[in-house]
């Protein structure tokens, strides 16, 4: 059973660019989550979705990011105009069900932004 | 509110030494699930455990023990005869059953263990 994937594994972006970071959800999971790692930093939650729906945002910078799990495909996370202080790890995870009742978050492998 | 405190920022110990990393956490929620992940040197995150509020039972697997103590909202986490693979940076999580939001994995910020040969 292939796990979660992301891609790309390594993103560089110059100022003022878009980077779109790509996650596919294990296969039979339809919830997926985004996380950010910035240096020196622990992880942090931005944005939960389910299939064509946010279910929570709260993380989410108010700016330039943006995420979206359409009906088919994988879920996107949108960043616009990037600057140096969104160079990060990116993870992805993916469950089930809501965590709260049985299921985990399973993490993909991230995706590595520098902002040069 | 909900939080994670990792006291412990970097470990180092040698091969065969038994290591306990602490996570400490708040939460007012009477309903919550406990995780640890591990971190290696490759970058990927990988499940180690979950525990919820009601199971305080102790589990071993392996090398591996998790020690969870609701009276000091604690979930502690022993590796026994540690090796080399075993350096990483180990992450507690707590996430609860309601309020804000329903997925969110509130983490520590990490542990960082070195096991030298």
């Amino acid at each position: 059973n292939a796990g979660v994937m992301q891609n790309p594994r390594h993103l560089v972006r110059r100022r003022g660019q878009e980077a779109r970071l790509r996650c596919s959800p294990m296969k039979g999971h339809s919830h997926v989550y985004w996380y950010r790692q910035l240096p020196e930093e622990g992880l942090k939650f931005m944005v939960y979705l389910q299939k064509e729906n946010i279910i929570d945002e709260s993380g989410m910078p108010k700016e330039r990011f943006s995420a979206e799990f359409p009906k088919e495909g994988p879920s996107i996370l949108r960043i616009q105009q990037v600057v140096r202080g969104d160079s990060a790890a990116y993870f992805c995870a993916s469950s089930p069900a809501w965590t709260g009742r049985e299921e985990t978050q399973y993490f993909g492998p991230g995706t590595r932004l520098l902002v040069l | 509110a909900q939080k994670v405190t990792q006291a412990q920022t970097e470990i180092s110990v040698v091969e065969k030494e038994d290591v306990t990393l602490d996570c400490v956490y708040e939460t007012r929620d009477t309903t919550y699930y406990l995780f640890w992940y591990k971190q290696p040197p490759s970058g990927e995150l990988v499940f180690l455990i979950r525990r919820n509020s009601f199971d305080e039972q102790n589990e071993i697997s392996g090398r591996y023990s998790w020690n969870f103590q609701k009276s000091t909202s604690s979930f502690n986490f022993t590796i026994t005869a540690s090796q080399v693979v075993d350096s990483a940076v180990y992450f507690c999580a707590l996430i609860s059953n309601y309020g804000g939001s329903q997925g969110n994995l509130i983490f520590g910020k990490g542990t960082k263990l070195s096991v030298k040969p």
